[in-house]
């Protein structure tokens, strides 16, 4: 059974700084990941997805890679900027045969002016 | 342009009174998803259709149904909803290889 993890829970930075956000899943046979924000009270904002062919996507300041062997993506963040502020959540789709996503439990980011 | 739409944004029900939530998608995806997020938890999926075809996870309560009448809309409905099942209800649309798209969400409260 995928189990998805992501470290740490919560995340505070002061503005400008560059920061790494962790997700691990314990099965490497995955179709694809998908990087969410979730900002307080509302619904999710696709940031990246990386199909499981793919090492990375990059969009503006933001750069996901994908680590399969190890179970391993994470979120680059580049420059960070209060308006980042939000929850990052991470997506594993398993192998083909199923549209099923499983979730990580997020990791809540505070960029500090 | 709203791609994935949730209506309503914000829905009351008493206790054990039966509710309906409602998806709509103008992407013409063939996936459709409802999730159910519980404060500072992880999004966790009730059932997903693959065009028509139905999938249930093992653990959604039988007080939760859908439908999907069309490719456009899905409905999620619970049938007598308790205290428990006060969440963010979040619908989401996907297609072959490609990204899921959420809408914004309907908020239930219980009371």
């Amino acid at each position: 059974k995928q189990e998805v993890t992501q470290i740490p829970a919560a995340l505070s930075v002061p503005e400008g700084e560059n920061l790494v956000l962790n997700c691990s899943f314990t099965d490497s046979a995955i179709y694809n990941l998908q990087w969410f924000r979730q900002d307080p009270g509302k619904g999710l904002t696709s940031l990246l997805l990386i199909q499981s062919s793919q090492r990375e996507q990059t969009s503006g300041r933001l750069n996901a890679s994908l680590d399969k062997s190890s179970g391993r993506s994470t979120l680059y963040i580049a420059a960070s900027q209060p308006g980042d502020s939000a929850t990052y959540l991470c997506a594993v789709r398993s192998g083909s045969g199923t549209y099923k996503y499983i979730f990580g439990t997020g990791t809540r980011l505070k960029v500090l002016a | 342009d709203a791609m994935v739409i949730q209506n309503p944004r914000y829905q009351v029900t008493q206790f054990g009174k039966p509710v309906t939530l409602s998806c709509s998608q103008t992407l013409n995806h063939n996936v459709m998803y409802w999730y159910q997020q519980k404060s500072s938890q992880a999004p966790k999926l009730l059932f997903h259709y693959y065009d028509k075809d139905f999938n249930n996870e093992a653990d959604t309560p039988d007080n939760f149904q859908s439908r999907r009448p069309n490719t456009s809309f899905c409905f999620l409905d619970i049938r007598s909803p308790g205290l428990g099942d006060a969440a963010m209800y979040l619908c989401a649309t996907s297609t072959t290889g490609y990204e899921q798209y959420f809408g914004p969400g309907t908020r239930l409260t219980v009371t």
